[in-house]
């Protein structure tokens, strides 16, 4: 089967950092992604790794260790707007075709 | 938003009525899949298609049937509505690049 764990819910102050960890569990795993949803809204792509290793873009970097089935999406100098969900996926081939499968989504609040 | 639309984006309905939604694209992906959200589950995978008339099962694909006739339509029934169905459902296309979702802009359901 798949699996992914990530925290239901964290809390951190504006201008800080702060690490948001998922674990999974897959067949056929091709690939980890991060989205960003806000309340009401869709989710919108943050960031991509297939390979081990830091993916870093801006304000958010993304890490994965395919060996131990990690990755971490880090953000960096918060700010308000960054106050979201948090979801961690993980797309695997099944029978040659392609599957996305979500973890529960990582509440974040950003405090002024 | 690479091209997606999903309609309606708001239904109210009864129990034991059929409901379908529509996911349109403009861009010619081959991969389409519908997923549900609800507060505690995150993105759960109903279906999904990988080409005309080519669809398979997600995790929660029970009292759900699909179709896709044309490329730029998913449809999404539930032959026969339940409250447990009430929940946003969101349409997804997988572009060509880093071979991330792209999301509609989601349906509110509500079963009566």
């Amino acid at each position: 089967g798949q699996n992914i764990d990530q925290p239901t819910e964290m809390t951190a102050t504006e201008g800080a950092i702060v690490q948001i960890n998922c674990t999974y569990q897959t067949s056929g795993f091709n690939g980890l992604f991060w989205y960003q949803q806000h309340a009401g809204e869709a989710p919108t792509f943050l960031s991509y790794n297939v390979l081990d290793g830091l993916e870093e873009k801006g304000r958010f970097s993304s890490f994965l260790s395919r060996s131990k089935g990690y990755s971490y999406l880090l953000l960096k100098e918060l700010q308000m707007k960054d106050s979201a969900s948090y979801l961690c996926a993980v797309s695997a081939t099944t029978s040659g075709t392609y599957k996305y499968i979500f973890g529960t989504g990582t509440r974040l609040k950003v405090l002024a | 938003d690479a091209g997606i639309t999903q309609s309606p984006r708001h239904k109210v309905t009864e129990t034991g009525t059929p409901v379908t939604l529509r996911c349109h694209q403009t861009e010619n992906h081959r991969y389409m899949y519908w997923y549900r959200q609800d507060p505690g589950h995150g993105l759960r995978l109903i279906h999904y298609s990988y080409g005309v008339k080519d669809t398979d099962k997600g995790e929660v694909s029970d009292g759900y049937s699909v179709s896709r006739s044309k490329t730029e339509d998913f449809l999404l029934t539930l032959e026969s509505a339940t409250s447990s169905q009430t929940s946003v459902y969101f349409c997804a296309i997988r572009g060509r690049v880093n071979e991330k979702l792209f999301f509609g802009s989601g349906t509110q359901l509500s079963v009566l």
